[in-house]
């Protein structure tokens, strides 16, 4: 499966616990993207990490969320102490470079529910 | 600030008619223009796409229109099928050396196809 693939699907936190999300790139990609879908809403850019950089994270919040994408492994996106407004579906996209879109592959999601 | 728009949160449609789905936008640095379909549950799939150096981009059912001094674009999907029934997403991407890939996506229109 050369898919972009996400996991867990689905994630229950309660509040004040920590979330973590993982998003294995599809072969041969080194640019993940994380957005985030809350209910009613569309997708809204988070981060654009590369192998061990972060190159755009002018959508994460300021507080409680990181990115990483190490140089072996997933790229995770962590959620400290989360509130039930952290509640949405997260996506990860995975890219060959920067900027290309059209190659642009997106993972089926987890929906993180914050109870 | 919403700079992609979706005016339209659904459309239904008799199988076999067209449908046209609007996106406007309000940055002029966009320089590239994607739709995404989206099932429940499972990730956004990249439909068609189009450059602003053109006004028209077809594949197959699916044609896309930029009328980029009105800001707006359009797809029509013809004839529509059942299948077709998705959640609809326009996005935008702003070129140029600063372009990280980064999509700004609408709020999503809902399209409904009858048998």
């Amino acid at each position: 499966n050369a898919g972009v693939m996400q996991n867990p699907r689905h994630l229950v936190r309660r509040r004040g616990q920590e979330a973590r999300l993982r998003c294995s790139p599809m072969k041969g990609h080194s640019h993940v993207y994380w957005y985030r879908q809350l209910p009613e809403e569309g997708l809204k850019f988070m981060v654009y990490l590369q192998k061990e950089n972060i190159i755009d994270e002018s959508g994460m919040p300021k507080e409680r969320f990181s990115a990483e994408f190490p140089k072996e492994g997933p790229s995770i996106l962590r959620i400290q102490q989360v509130v039930r407004g952290d509640s949405a579906a997260y996506f990860c996209a995975s890219s060959q470079g920067q900027g290309l879109t059209i190659g642009y592959t997106f993972g089926s999601g987890t929906r993180l529910t914050v109870v | 600030d919403q700079q992609v728009k979706q005016n339209s949160p659904s459309l239904s449609v008799q199988e076999g008619r067209i449908s046209i789905l609007n996106c406007d936008y309000t940055n002029s640095m966009f320089d590239y223009f994607l739709w995404y379909k989206k099932y429940p549950a499972e990730g956004p799939t990249f439909l068609i796409s189009i450059s602003s150096i053109k006004d028209k981009n077809e594949d197959g059912r699916f044609t896309v229109f930029l009328n980029k001094s009105a800001k707006h674009l359009s797809l029509h999907i013809v004839p529509s099928q059942p299948g077709d029934s998705a959640v609809y997403f326009c996005a935008a991407s702003a070129g140029g050396s600063s372009n990280t890939g980064k999509l700004i996506f609408g709020q999503g229109t809902t399209l409904q196809v009858k048998p």
